[in-house]
């Protein structure tokens, strides 16, 4: 069974602090993704690796930025946190497209709050 | 634009009655289509799925979803739901080959007791 784990389920951080998520996977997908889900707003995709060292913007790139050193890990950074990036941060992985177009194995999620 | 609809934000029902959530998505081409549920405090985990062949398909827990190419729509069933199904259900789209998964904006569906 797939497994994907997020470092913090809730964190709580300062306005312009750098902020650390980490997301690790244990299957060898080559896909891997960033969403934040708000209410009323679903999920929205704020990047995406396809690959180690690889990434792609999504739709909400702005404030943030993501690396990928290894396969099974995939990190976002808030650079300088605001309070309107407070909301759940959802990391997913999936193997690569071709491969029957699985559907995405996502994680627990982290709730963040910037004060 | 790409984009996918669901109809309703919030619904309430009482145990036993039958469920319909509607999807609608925008896309151009193939798409693979998904429904997501997520249990409260749970993750994110998929319901069923649609690539090809009967547009008809099955997933857990006694859900279905019929894909209507005719009318964009991809929409969520069950006869008969049960309190256990309380939860925020995600209406997703992929363009075949891609890797952009589009999801809706999630409907909050109550059961009460």
């Amino acid at each position: 069974d797939v497994k994907v784990t997020q470092s913090s389920r809730y964190l709580v951080k300062r306005t312009g602090e750098k902020v650390f998520l980490e997301c690790v996977q244990d299957m060898d997908h080559e896909n891997m993704f960033w969403y934040r889900q708000d209410p009323g707003l679903g999920l929205r995709l704020i990047y995406f690796s396809y690959d180690v060292k690889m990434k792609e913007k999504g739709d909400i790139p702005e404030g943030y930025s993501v690396s990928r050193e290894k396969k099974e890990r995939f990190s976002l950074i808030l650079e300088s946190a605001s309070t309107n990036q407070t909301s759940m941060y959802l990391c997913a992985s999936s193997p690569p497209r071709g491969v029957g177009n699985q559907p995405q194995h996502f994680g627990d999620g982290t709730r963040l709050s910037i004060l | 634009a790409q984009s996918v609809s669901q109809h309703n934000h919030h619904v309430i029902l009482s145990e036993a009655a039958s469920l319909e959530l509607g999807c609608n998505y925008s896309y151009g081409g193939t798409v693979n289509l998904f429904w997501y549920v997520q249990y409260p405090g749970q993750h994110l985990q998929l319901l069923l799925k649609y690539f090809s062949g009967d547009p008809l398909v099955k997933g857990i827990k006694g859900f279905e979803a019929e894909f209507i190419k005719s009318k964009f729509s991809f929409n969520l069933r069950k006869p008969s739901v049960q309190w256990s199904d309380t939860a925020e259900y995600f209406c997703a789209a992929l363009n075949t080959g891609g890797f952009k998964t589009i999801f809706g904006a999630g409907t909050r569906l109550f059961v009460k007791a």
